[in-house]
């Protein structure tokens, strides 16, 4: 069966800072790999995706990620934060050639990140 | 255009007592999934629906847990009877394809079994 770690479960960091959020996963097989976000309040969005091609993505407000497949990861990047990004970070895979379960969303635990202004 | 509904968005009921979540999927998306967040811990697959049917429940924990979605429209899970340990978020998502690629989750329904 598939799984996916998120290292840090709560980061905080002040505005203008870097952020990286790890996600790593195990699975053999092709993947898709997902980070949504969640704001306080509301529901789950998608905030990028990778099916395949070009393994660094960008996403909505102005965040990234890449997929190293040697490292079985899916890092969360954003050069700048800001205090609206504040919320809960969740990284997902799926293997859709796989079945039964592996064929649907495996979350990581995910990461409540909080922007101090 | 409506997105995924839950009702209710929190409920608070004893352990030995039933509950029923409902999912009102968006409109012609015939995928709907449930998952579910225990104590803070990772979100989790509970099952999947294909229209009526049930495409995949291997997630389900025990048969204390009941999904229906008949008529292919919204969908209501019944916990009976609620155990301390089925405290949680649960969230459902809808699509119009399956693959989970392009998932639309609703708010959850914030569950707690005292």
């Amino acid at each position: 069966a598939q799984s996916v770690s998120q290292h840090n479960h709560h980061v905080i960091l002040s505005e203008a800072a870097s952020l990286e959020l790890g996600c790593n996963y195990s699975y053999g097989g092709t993947v898709n790999l997902f980070w949504y976000v969640q704001y306080p309040g509301q529901h789950l969005q998608l905030l990028l995706k990778y099916f395949s091609g070009d393994p660094l993505v960008k996403g909505i407000k102005g965040f990234e990620a890449e997929f190293i497949k040697s490292k079985f990861s899916f890092n969360l990047r954003k050069p700048s934060v800001q205090w609206s990004d504040t919320a809960e970070y969740f990284c997902a895979v799926n293997a859709p050639g796989a079945s039964g379960s592996a064929r649907q969303l495996t979350f990581g635990s995910g990461t409540q990140l909080t922007v101090l202004p | 255009e409506a997105g995924v509904t839950q009702f209710p968005s929190h409920s608070v009921i004893e352990k030995g007592q039933t509950v029923t979540l409902r999912c009102d999927p968006i409109s012609g998306h015939d995928n709907l999934y449930w998952y579910r967040r225990v104590m803070g811990k990772e979100i989790k697959f509970l099952l999947h629906f294909v229209k009526e049917s049930k495409q995949d429940e291997s997630g389900m924990p025990n048969n204390r847990f009941l999904a229906e979605r008949t008529g292919g429209t919204y969908s209501t899970l019944k916990v009976q009877p609620a155990e301390l340990e089925d405290s949680g978020v649960y969230f459902c998502a809808s699509s119009q394809v399956s693959g989970g690629k392009k998932l639309f989750f609703g708010s959850g329904t914030q569950l707690s079994v005292l």
